[in-house]
């Protein structure tokens, strides 16, 4: 049974710096990861999406990268700004079925 | 242009209703699906569907039943409400179910059972 796992489940950070959030699964039997940003009480965005034989995808400031045989995915936001601070979610789309499988999510915080 | 709405965005009810979730989406997509999120904000499928297949979270209540009347609409139908069915239910939809599938959401309905 697909497990994703995501940590830390909460990070504050100040305005400008680097960071890293992480996303691991237990069956490398994907089709694909999606990054998704949740803002409180908002719907659910799409930020990046890495393709199961892709290592990883950029976006802007964002860069998403998988490791499909260890299982982990890694989102990586460069000069981080108090407008990127949001609930991240990644979730795998595993090739059983049609399904999205979730983590928990990272609640990021960037303080101005 | 909204690529995949919901409405309404919240719904206050009692227990016992029976009430519907409207999901349309305007990009084409061929497979459509409801995610329940819990109040720790964890997501969980209910549904997915395309025009050949439903498949059921076998942990869904029967009390809940997805209706497509065409590719672009997916509604959720809820009979007998109960205090646990408050949540935050997203459809979402997606072109593919493959490695190219990328899902795109809507905005969320907000259920509150009273």
């Amino acid at each position: 049974k697909q497990e994703v796992t995501q940590i830390p489940a909460a990070l504050s950070v100040p305005e400008g710096e680097n960071l890293v959030l992480n996303c691991s699964f237990t069956d490398s039997a994907i089709y694909n990861l999606q990054w998704f940003r949740q803002d409180p009480g908002k719907g659910l965005t799409s930020l990046l999406l890495i393709q199961s034989s892709q290592r990883e995808q950029t976006s802007g400031r964002l860069n998403a990268s998988l490791d499909k045989s260890s299982g982990r995915s890694t989102l990586y936001i460069a000069a981080s700004q108090p407008g990127d601070s949001a609930t991240y979610l990644c979730a795998v789309r595993a090739d059983s079925n049609y399904q999205l499988i979730w983590g928990a999510g990272t609640k990021l915080i960037i303080k101005p | 242009d909204t690529a995949v709405s919901q409405t309404p965005k919240y719904l206050v009810t009692q227990m016992g209703n029976d009430k519907s979730i409207k999901c349309e989406q305007n990009l084409g997509h061929d497979t459509m699906y409801w995610y329940k999120q819990d109040s720790k904000k964890f997501l969980k499928i209910m549904f997915s569907y395309n025009n050949k297949e439903l498949i059921i979270n076998e942990t869904v209540p029967n009390r809940f039943s997805p209706k497509s009347p065409d590719k672009a609409h997916l509604n959720l139908h809820i009979n007998s409400l109960e205090l646990g069915d408050s949540a935050v239910y997203f459809c979402a939809s997606s072109q593919a179910i493959g490695a190219f599938a990328e899902a795109f959401f809507g905005q969320g309905t907000r259920l509150t059972v009273v």
